[in-house]
């Protein structure tokens, strides 16, 4: 069984400050772990993933999350914040086995707010 | 390299009447996943399709279902419309699925 928890549904920072997005995940197998951003009106599009090779994640648009396994956390951030980066956020999870872990299980989201 | 093409963009259905929904997924790529996003539920998981075969489903009811042709394109179809399933679907393509999916816009199903 998977599971994604992201923590603060709505965070807000201000333009050129540290963006800090929350996902703890649960997983019964060796995960495999994404970032998606998904602007209004629009799908998803990927922002990151980790399967299995470098722990520490580098993105589109500056960003970057690192695998942490002791603390089942991949948490998301770039250093300073855009206008532009404000959309929602989902942290997804998938197994690396075949079968029912090939599904991505999403977040609830956290919606990122810039302020001026 | 074309992304992952769904349409329509938008409909309204009325309850009770049926509804097909089709996906065109990047070239080469063989699976094919429907998600639906709604704001109550967030993003679950419909099921997914390999080679023409349904390799995963979700736990959705019945009216649900889909295909996947020979070319990977796939369609899912939604019978016996409730106002519930007012969502946006969306379609994820992946080489094999698992290590990645590259997601369409999405098609805004209203139903009144």
């Amino acid at each position: 069984a998977q599971s994604v928890t992201q923590l603060g549904s709505h965070v807000s920072v201000s333009e050129g400050a540290l963006v800090l997005l929350r996902c703890n995940y649960s997983s019964s197998v060796p995960p495999y772990l994404f970032w998606y951003v998904q602007y209004p009106n629009q799908g998803l599009q990927l922002l990151l993933k980790y399967t299995s090779a470098a722990t520490l994640v580098k993105g589109i648009n500056g960003f970057e999350a690192e695998f942490k396994k002791s603390e089942t956390s991949f948490h998301l951030t770039k250093p300073s914040a855009h206008m532009s980066d404000a959309a929602e956020y989902f942290c997804a999870v998938s197994g690396i086995s075949s079968g029912s872990a090939r599904q991505l299980t999403f977040g609830s989201g956290t919606q990122l707010t810039v302020l001026p | 390299k074309a992304g992952v093409t769904q349409t329509p963009r938008y409909l309204i259905k009325t309850r009770g009447q049926q509804v097909t929904l089709s996906c065109s997924p990047i070239s080469g790529h063989r699976s094919v996943s429907w998600y639906q996003q709604t704001p109550g539920q967030g993003l679950q998981f419909l099921f997914e399709y390999f080679s023409e075969t349904q390799r995963n489903k979700g736990n959705f009811p019945g009216r649900f279902s889909g295909r996947q042709f020979s070319n990977s394109r796939s369609e899912m179809n939604v019978s016996t419309l409730e106002l519930g399933d007012s969502a946006l679907y969306l379609c994820a393509s992946s080489l094999e699925g698992g290590r990645g999916y590259t997601f369409g816009s999405g098609t805004r199903l209203t139903v009144v």
